[in-house]
């Protein structure tokens, strides 16, 4: 089946701009979640949806970034004022319900997408 | 102090090798520990959960020591196909359902 899609693959910005990253899960997953991954290092953690809501929403480095999943499903990151910093590859990731008591559920992640800001 | 600490290698082995990697975390209500793989420009992959003292599948073993906070992989007969960088991941338990990775280790096996 089809697995996590995220557009656009690769996203080429210039200093101060807008963009908007899309992911879209695997059909029938509840939990969604984004990670930033920078060169050489591993992912990081930025936000959590169950459902529609934000979980935890703890990784966001500041409130230039926003994320969206208005009908459960499609979810958009935001970025506002984009910043040379920014760049990174941004992974989403879905599970089918997030927890199964203390264990999480397996994330499967999409292909990412490749932010550049000049 | 980075909450997962690995050796980010590379290491570069032989095939039919066997290469142990390392994996250290600092928070020990962590619960759930993984090792991800990523091939180069790919997203990362769930290779093997470890939720008790090891788990083995395969030329793969993990294992776990809460006591020590460590994480290893040992990888048995390697392949030319086990070449990517090996992710150390952990989970904490109560109610945060976000995954903690380490750096990665680099692994390349060579003819």
């Amino acid at each position: 089946g089809a697995g996590v899609s995220q557009t656009p693959s690769n996203k080429v910005t210039e200093k101060g701009k807008y963009v908007e990253l899309r992911c879209d899960p695997i059909s029938g997953h509840t939990a969604l979640y984004w990670y930033r991954q920078s060169l050489g290092q591993g992912p990081e953690f930025l936000i959590y949806f169950q459902g529609t809501g934000a979980a935890d929403d703890s990784g966001l480095p500041n409130d230039r970034f926003f994320a969206v999943r208005p009908e459960g499903s499609v979810s958009t990151l935001k970025i506002q004022r984009t910043e040379r910093g920014d760049s990174a590859v941004y992974l989403c990731a879905s599970s089918l319900g997030g927890l199964a008591g203390d264990r999480p559920d397996t994330q499967y992640f999409g292909p990412g997408t490749r932010l550049t800001v000049l | 102090r980075k909450e997962v600490e690995q050796d980010p290698g590379p290491f570069n082995v032989p095939e039919g090798a066997t290469v142990a990697f390392n994996c250290t975390y600092s928070n020990s209500a962590s619960q759930s520990f993984f090792w991800y793989r990523q091939d180069c420009r790919k997203e990362p992959k769930l290779l093997m959960s470890v939720y008790s003292s090891g788990n083995e599948d395969g030329r793969f073993t993990a294992q776990l020591n809460r006591a020590s906070q460590y994480i290893s992989l040992l990888i048995r007969d390697s392949k030319l196909s086990d070449s990517a960088t090996y992710l150390c991941v952990v989970h904490m338990a109560g109610g945060y359902n976000k995954l903690i990775f380490g750096a990665g280790t680099r692994l390349a096996v060579h003819p």
